[in-house]
């Protein structure tokens, strides 16, 4: 059973491109949750979704981010017209169902670190 | 206040000191407390969860202080393997979004 795919693991954009992160749960997983995190910053909050369903976006900016789980295919968050100051890693955890414990079920993946050139 | 707080470090520790880092927490609310390890440019990993008596897993000894309203990880005779970034993490029953500190960073000196 492979753990929480994350890709691409590196991503180079210039400003005003768009970013496309993907990830795709552990098999089972129907919830997906997006961290950001800044250089030498904690991890924080972005979005939680489950399939075809956001339940929780409080943690995303208002603009330009934007995050869809389809009921096929992974998860994707959208950032259009990058910014120097998204320049973060973008780490993806998947739990299989909405309240369970999360130290039993949910698993990060290996992140996405983008950089805004 | 922020809802989870950390010493952001860093700790310098020779091997085989104890050191003990501390975490507080600002909703009452709370429910359920976790230690991640963060390496370098890698993904968090839980350490260990925090159960209202304490628990322990091998050097690692985790501690919940309801009344104080923070959580406590001591680790025993350091490895140089243990130098990493330790995250506090939170969340309330049964919602599964959970709130993480900023961590704590430990480098183990030979």
């Amino acid at each position: 059973n492979a753990g929480v795919m994350q890709n691409p693991r590196h991503l180079v954009r210039r400003r005003g491109q768009e970013a496309r992160l993907r990830c795709s749960p552990m098999k089972g997983h129907s919830h997906v949750y997006w961290y950001r995190q800044l250089p030498e910053e904690g991890l924080k909050f972005m979005v939680y979704l489950q399939k075809e369903n956001i339940i929780d976006e409080s943690g995303m900016p208002k603009e330009r981010f934007s995050a869809e789980f389809p009921k096929e295919g992974p998860s994707i968050l959208r950032i259009q017209q990058v910014v120097r100051g998204d320049s973060a890693a973008y780490f993806c955890a998947s739990s299989p169902f909405r309240g369970g414990r999360w130290d039993t079920e949910a698993f990060f993946g290996q992140g996405t670190r983008l950089t805004v050139v | 206040r922020k809802e989870v707080e950390q010493d952001p470090g860093p700790f310098n520790v020779p091997e085989g000191a104890t050191v003990a880092f501390n975490c507080t927490y600002s909703n009452s609310a709370s429910q359920s407390f976790f230690w991640y390890r963060q390496d370098c440019r890698k993904e968090p990993k839980l350490l260990m969860s925090v159960y209202s008596s304490g628990n322990e897993d091998g050097r690692f000894t985790a501690q919940l202080n309801r009344a104080s309203q923070y959580i406590s990880l001591l680790i025993r005779d350091s490895k140089l393997s243990d130098s990493a970034t330790y995250l506090c993490v939170v969340n309330m029953e049964g919602y599964q979004k959970v709130t993480f500190g900023t961590g704590t960073k430990l480098q183990v000196i030979p």
